[in-house]
C-alpha cells in the first residue's frame, strides 16, 4: 500500500524558514517523480514544486521560485520541501504528492498545516 | 500561465442522477509528446485529493465506471452517472502540459 506522510508543519513568523518532510512507502521511491501540491484555507490546490527521479531536476512556479526549494533522499524513501522567506500567503495545508508516467499525481498524503503568522 | 476555467462552481444534484463538470483552458493542453495532460480530482470533505481520471479519459485504478472524462485541445468534460453519496465533495482538474502545471478552481457537488 503506497504510504505518504508529511510531517514539519507549525507556526512560524513571516520571514522565516520551514522544511517539511514526506516519508514515503510502499513503492519504490526512486522510480518516481515527486511533488508538493498545497491548498489555502478554504481555498483551491496550487502546484507548488516537483522533482525528477534522481533530484536532478526541480520545478516550481513563480509564487516560490527562489524561496522554496524540493529535493529528496532516495537512501531514505524521503521528500523534502525547505521553505524560506516566507509570507503570509505560504499559510495553506501541504500535501506531498507522487507523480507517475502520466505526469499527474496519484498519491497523495494526508497533508500538514503551515501557517505564517506573527 | 495556463488558466483552467472550471464550471459550475456549485452543482446540486439528487442522488441517482447524472452530472457534467466542465474545465476549460486557455491554451491548447496537447503536448508536444502528442499527449493530453489534463487530470480530474475529488476531493471529498476533510480529506486529501484522490484521482479520478488521468490523461482526459482513463480511469484510475478502482474508479468506478460510474465517472468519465472526454475532450480535446481546450475543451474538456468529467461526467458522472448515477451519483452516489461518496460521490460529493469538490472536484478540480489539473493541466500538466505546461509548466506551471495549474488546477481549475473546483467545483462543489452536493445534494440538493
Amino acid at each position: 500500500e503506497v504510504q505518504l506522510v508529511e510531517s514539519g508543519g507549525g507556526l512560524v513568523q513571516p520571514g522565516r524558514s520551514l522544511k517539511l518532510s514526506c516519508a514515503a512507502s510502499g513503492f519504490t521511491f526512486s522510480n518516481y517523480y515527486m511533488a508538493w501540491v498545497r491548498q489555502a484555507p478554504k481555498k483551491g490546490l496550487e502546484w507548488v514544486a516537483t522533482i525528477s527521479t534522481s533530484g536532478s531536476r526541480t520545478y516550481y512556479p513563480d509564487s516560490v521560485k527562489g524561496r522554496f526549494t524540493i529535493s529528496r533522499d532516495n537512501a531514505k524513501s524521503s521528500l523534502y520541501l525547505q521553505m524560506n522567506s516566507l509570507k503570509s500567503e505560504d499559510t495553506a495545508t501541504y500535501y506531498c504528492a507522487r507523480g507517475n508516467w502520466e505526469r499527474s499525481f496519484d498519491y497523495w498524503g494526508q497533508g500538514v498545516m503551515v501557517t505564517v503568522s506573527s | 500561465d495556463v488558466l483552467m476555467t472550471q464550471t459550475p462552481v456549485s452543482l446540486p444534484v439528487s442522488l441517482g442522477g447524472q452530472v457534467s463538470i466542465s474545465c476549460r483552458s486557455s491554451q491548447s493542453l496537447v503536448h508536444s509528446d502528442g499527449n493530453t495532460y489534463l487530470h480530474w480530482y475529488l476531493q471529498k470533505p476533510g480529506q486529501s485529493p484522490q484521482l479520478l481520471i488521468y490523461r482526459v479519459s482513463n480511469r484510475f485504478s478502482g474508479v468506478p465506471d460510474r465517472f468519465s472524462g472526454s475532450g480535446s485541445g481546450t475543451d474538456f468534460t468529467l461526467k458522472i452517472s448515477r451519483v452516489e453519496p461518496e460521490d460529493l465533495g469538490v472536484y478540480y482538474c489539473l493541466q500538466s502540459t505546461h509548466f506551471p502545471y495549474t488546477f481549475g478552481a473546483g467545483t462543489k457537488l452536493e445534494l440538493k
